[in-house]
């Protein structure tokens, strides 16, 4: 597709359920962000993949957060035992070669809700 | 701790009148800025950005301003259309000398634009 895509577009969850959000990002692009937006909040840094490198995970709120990247291509965002705390918008973006001042395009995000 | 802050949740404007938003930065190694727009169910797209070797960044109708010292940076919208209604979000990179695009973002600021 052209632009980054992300599903499912919603995802409403009972609290200790496990979750996988998905994201496939702009082809060719080797740089993967996930981000999540709180109500009220700004958007806060999750985990960030390039190429074959270790990723990024300094930004995940807790171990029940994991992040997996196959083959280069679509990124799976799995929150295991969610909690209501967890409920957001989870926004993936992707850009070209993962460099400091490169624009990033996002999807549109999963909107989670834990009940 | 927020260290990029948008003290405005909100804005209201008139159509054809000037949309100032504003930003403030608390860390001084933030050395490159960037606005993303954000139309609801859809992802923030980039708008402008600056480098803090600049005050200025003019791209037609949007500008933004860098006061280093004062760690504030603005975006004028002119004239403002109905169209430009959306979230801002205000975001800083460089801290801590990462080498890809981690963004840290502000809460966001919903401009309207009334015909």
């Amino acid at each position: 597709g052209a632009g980054v895509s992300q599903s499912p577009s919603n995802k409403v969850t009972e609290k200790g359920k496990d979750v996988e959000l998905r994201c496939d990002p702009i082809s060719g692009h080797t740089a993967l962000y996930w981000y999540r937006q709180s109500l009220g909040q700004g958007l806060e840094f999750l985990i960030y993949f390039q190429g074959n490198s270790a990723p990024d995970k300094s930004g995940l709120p807790s171990d029940r957060f994991s992040a997996e990247r196959t083959g280069g291509s679509v990124s799976t965002l799995t929150i295991q035992r969610t909690q209501q705390e967890d409920s957001a918008v989870y926004l993936c973006a992707s850009s070209l070669q993962g460099g400091a001042n490169e624009k990033l395009f996002f999807g549109s995000g999963t909107q989670l809700s834990v009940l | 701790d927020q260290q990029v802050k948008q003290n405005s949740p909100s804005l209201s404007v008139q159509e054809g009148r000037i949309s100032i938003l504003n930003c403030d930065y608390t860390n001084s190694m933030f050395d490159y800025f960037l606005w993303y727009k954000k139309y609801p169910a859809e992802g923030p797209t980039f708008l402008i950005s600056i480098s803090s070797i600049k005050d200025k960044n003019e791209d037609g109708r949007f500008t933004v301003f860098l006061n280093k010292s004062a760690k504030h940076l603005s975006l004028h919208i002119v004239p403002s259309q109905p169209g430009d209604s959306a979230v801002y979000f205000c975001s800083s990179l460089g801290a801590g000398g990462t080498s890809y695009g981690k963004l840290t973002f502000g809460q966001g600021t919903i401009l309207t634009v009334h015909p």
